[in-house]
C-alpha cells in the first residue's frame, strides 16, 4: 500500500496546455518534496514545502502544500516538451522515520 | 565538484549469485541513502547512513540485503543469493546532513545501477 498516492499515473498533453498533478496521503507529512526524473537518471529535486498552505513558484511550476499537510499539488502552466518526465512526490513521515515516495506521474508533452 | 556516482551502471546476474553495488557520494556529504525503484514504481526507501552508521535497517527487503559504509564515504549494497524479484534500479543519494533520519538540505541522486536477475 502506497502511503503517497499520486494522480494521474500517466498524462499526455499538447505543448502550451496547463496541467495539475496531485499527491495525497492519509498521513501528515513533516515536509514534502517534488522531484523530476528523466530516463536513466536519478530524481532531481524541484522544491521542498514545509508549512501547511504554503505555495511556491518555480518559473512555470506552482507547488502547493495542503493546509493539513496531507496533500500537495503541482501545476504547470504552458507546458513545454522539456517538461516531459516522471514527477515524484516524497514525504517525510516522522512516525515511520523514513522518506516515502509516490509512484509518480509520467508526463509527456507533445510538440 | 563531481556528483553522486554509482557503479556498475548495469549489472546482469544469474539467480542465486551475489552482487555488490557501489555508491560514491558527494565529498563532504555525511548522509547517504539507498533506494530501489522497480519498473513503473516510485522509489522504495531501503536504508540510510549517518556517517558510517545505519541506525535503522528495517527497510531492507530481506536478510539477503546488507549495506555498509566505510570512512564516511563510499557505500556498498550487497545482495546475496539474488532472486528475480530483486531486479530493479538501485539509486543512491547523499545530502549534507540529516536529523533523526530526515534529510537536511537537498538529496542529490546518482544515476542508479540497473540490476537484472535472470
Amino acid at each position: 500500500t502506497q502511503l503517497l498516492e499520486q494522480s494521474p499515473q500517466f498524462l499526455s498533453i499538447q505543448e502550451g496546455e496547463n496541467l495539475t498533478v496531485y499527491c495525497n496521503s492519509s498521513s501528515v507529512f513533516s515536509s514534502l518534496q517534488w522531484y523530476r526524473q528523466e530516463p536513466g537518471e536519478g530524481p532531481v529535486l524541484l522544491v521542498t514545502v514545509v508549512t501547511g498552505g504554503e505555495v511556491k513558484k518555480l518559473k512555470r511550476l506552482t507547488f502547493q502544500f495542503g493546509d493539513a499537510r496531507k496533500d500537495s499539488s503541482l501545476h504547470i502552466t504552458a507546458a513545454q516538451p522539456g517538461d516531459t518526465g516522471l514527477y515524484l512526490c516524497a514525504g517525510w513521515f516522522p512516525n515511520n522515520n523514513d522518506m516515502r515516495f509516490g509512484a509518480g506521474t509520467r508526463l509527456t508533452v507533445k510538440p | 565538484g563531481a556528483g553522486v556516482s554509482q557503479s556498475p551502471s548495469n549489472k546482469v546476474t544469474e539467480k542465486g549469485k551475489d552482487v555488490e553495488l557501489r555508491c560514491d557520494p558527494i565529498s563532504g556529504h555525511t548522509a547517504l541513502y539507498w533506494y530501489r525503484q522497480s519498473l513503473g514504481q516510485g522509489l522504495e526507501f531501503l536504508i540510510y547512513f549517518q556517517g558510517n552508521s545505519a541506525p535503522d535497517k528495517s527497510g531492507l527487503p530481506s536478510d539477503r540485503f546488507s549495506a555498509e559504509r566505510t570512512g564516511g564515504s563510499v557505500s556498498t549494497l550487497t545482495i546475496q543469493r539474488t532472486q528475480q524479484e530483486d531486479s530493479a534500479v538501485y539509486l543512491c543519494a547523499s545530502s549534507l546532513g540529516l536529523s533523526s533520519g530526515r534529510p537536511l538540505y537537498e538529496q542529490y541522486f546518482g544515476p542508479g545501477t540497473r540490476l537484472t536477475v535472470t
